[in-house]
């Protein structure tokens, strides 16, 4: 069975930074592609970046260039997503989800981890 | 970027009738070349996560009930609910993953009339 277990969620102030964990199992994690996605009441889903199987190719969205970073640990079966210079609008519910073969759509999906920026 | 646009925003429909959700896409997310749509479709419910439906536009994930179905090509794609169940109630979104940034539709609101 697909697990995707967020954590490191949490409230910062603005300008500060976290890092998210998602740890997986019941796959070969290394074989596939995986995603954060982020949920907002007022802006609904929200790709955020992803992360090919090997690490070697990833993806930002231009909200979060330069600021996240993207990783994996393939000998943990754990993904990242670490986030700088942190801003109220990155307010949200972030899901670690796995990417179906070939990568595109998202085939399994973590419970979310909330992140709350705020002063 | 690609837009998706979805309609209507919500919809309620009486049990055991038809739930026609509408996703439209500012660009073509067919790539001819392989002759598939790079469309996806998810179901969610409150408090849990997205749950895939359909990718390819129209094929249906393991374990998703046949009263589920994705059609379209090119822009325009719908998710039609054939027979609508009580634990169909949900948000409904469409995906592209035709190009980088993956985006999502609106999202759907289906409830029972």
């Amino acid at each position: 069975e697909v697990q995707l277990l967020e954590s490191g969620g949490g409230l910062v102030h603005p300008g500060e930074s976290l890092r998210l964990s998602c740890a997986a199992s019941g796959f070969i994690f290394s074989s596939y592609s995986m995603t954060w996605v982020r949920q907002t009441p007022g802006k609904g889903l929200e790709w955020v970046s992803s992360i090919s199987g090997s690490g070697e190719s990833t993806y930002y969205a231009d909200s979060v260039q330069g600021r996240f970073t993207i990783s994996r640990d393939n000998s943990k079966n754990t993904l990242y997503l670490q986030m700088n210079s942190l801003r109220a609008d990155d307010t949200a519910v972030y899901y670690c989800a796995k990417d179906g073969d070939p990568p595109g759509w998202d085939d399994f999906w973590g419970q979310g981890s909330l992140v709350t920026v705020s002063s | 970027d690609i837009v998706m646009t979805q309609s209507p925003d919500s919809l309620a429909v009486s049990l055991g009738e038809r739930a026609t959700i509408n996703c439209k896409s500012s660009q073509s997310v067919l790539y001819t070349s392989k002759n598939k749509n790079y469309l996806a479709w998810y179901q969610q419910k409150p408090g849990q996560p997205p749950k895939l439906l359909i990718y390819w536009a129209s094929t249906r994930e393991s374990g998703v009930p046949d009263r589920f179905s994705g059609s379209g090509s090119g822009t325009d794609f719908t998710l039609t609910i054939s027979s609508l169940q009580a634990e169909d109630v949900a948000v409904y979104y469409c995906q592209q993953y035709y190009s980088v940034p993956r985006t999502f539709g609106g999202g759907t609101k289906v409830e029972i009339k």
